[in-house]
């Protein structure tokens, strides 16, 4: 089955701490691959989305994130966390082809103390 | 633009009552997802839409669980009896056909006692 794991489920950071979400995921095929941040009392936005090229993405408010197709990876990266940063972050992937429904991870919860 | 639009928010009923959340997806966008989330979990498909027309429902438990999309844009979701294991947060997705991006609306938070 399809499925994906993240590692961490709860970090705590200082600010100006820099940041790594692991995340992996399993399926053979071409994915398309998504990070979410849920922060307190709002619904899920995109953080980021790798659909092909250059595996290095960049998404909002500095974060960024490498597929790395050997190691089945999409981790998420800020080199300088703020404490604004303090939310839920939930990896997902999508299928290349059949079924067009996301597959997310259990979420990593991130708290950033001041 | 507004985004995805779900009511309500909040719901509390009892076990073996019945509860329906309502999603008014963003203009435009004909595919419509509905997510469940559990706490401490990451969003599940229950079914998606593509116009009026359910194409993946595999996931929706079709016992006590139904949907609609009658005209291809608003969408309910009903569970007839819910049961104590139904406590969830119920998200609405939409997204523009061909895209692989969805957004997501606020959810809908259920609690059954």
């Amino acid at each position: 089955a399809q499925s994906v794991s993240q590692h961490n489920h709860h970090v705590i950071l200082s600010e100006a701490a820099s940041l790594e979400l692991g995340c992996n995921y399993s399926y053979g095929g071409t994915v398309n691959l998504f990070w979410y941040v849920q922060y307190p009392g709002q619904h899920l936005q995109l953080l980021l989305k790798y659909f092909s090229g250059d595996p290095l993405v960049k998404g909002i408010k500095g974060f960024e994130a490498e597929f790395i197709k050997s190691k089945f990876s999409f981790n998420l990266r800020k080199p300088s966390v703020q404490w604004s940063d303090t939310a839920e972050y939930f990896c997902a992937f999508l299928k290349g082809t059949g079924r067009r429904a996301l597959t997310f991870g259990s979420g990593t919860r991130l708290q950033v103390q001041p | 633009e507004a985004g995805v639009v779900q009511s309500p928010r909040y719901k509390i009923i009892e076990k073996k009552q019945p509860v329906a959340f309502w999603c008014n997806p963003i203009s435009g966008h004909n595919t419509l997802y509905w997510y469940r989330q559990n706490l401490g979990q990451g969003p599940e498909l229950l079914i998606r839409y593509e116009n009026e027309e359910a194409v993946d429902d595999s996931q929706l438990p079709k016992d006590r669980f139904s949907a609609e999309r009658l005209k291809g844009v608003d969408s309910t979701l009903k569970i007839q009896p819910a049961e104590l294991g139904d406590s969830a947060v119920y998200l609405c997705a939409s997204s523009l056909g061909g895209s692989n991006e969805q957004f997501f609306g606020p959810g809908t938070r259920l609690t059954v006692l």
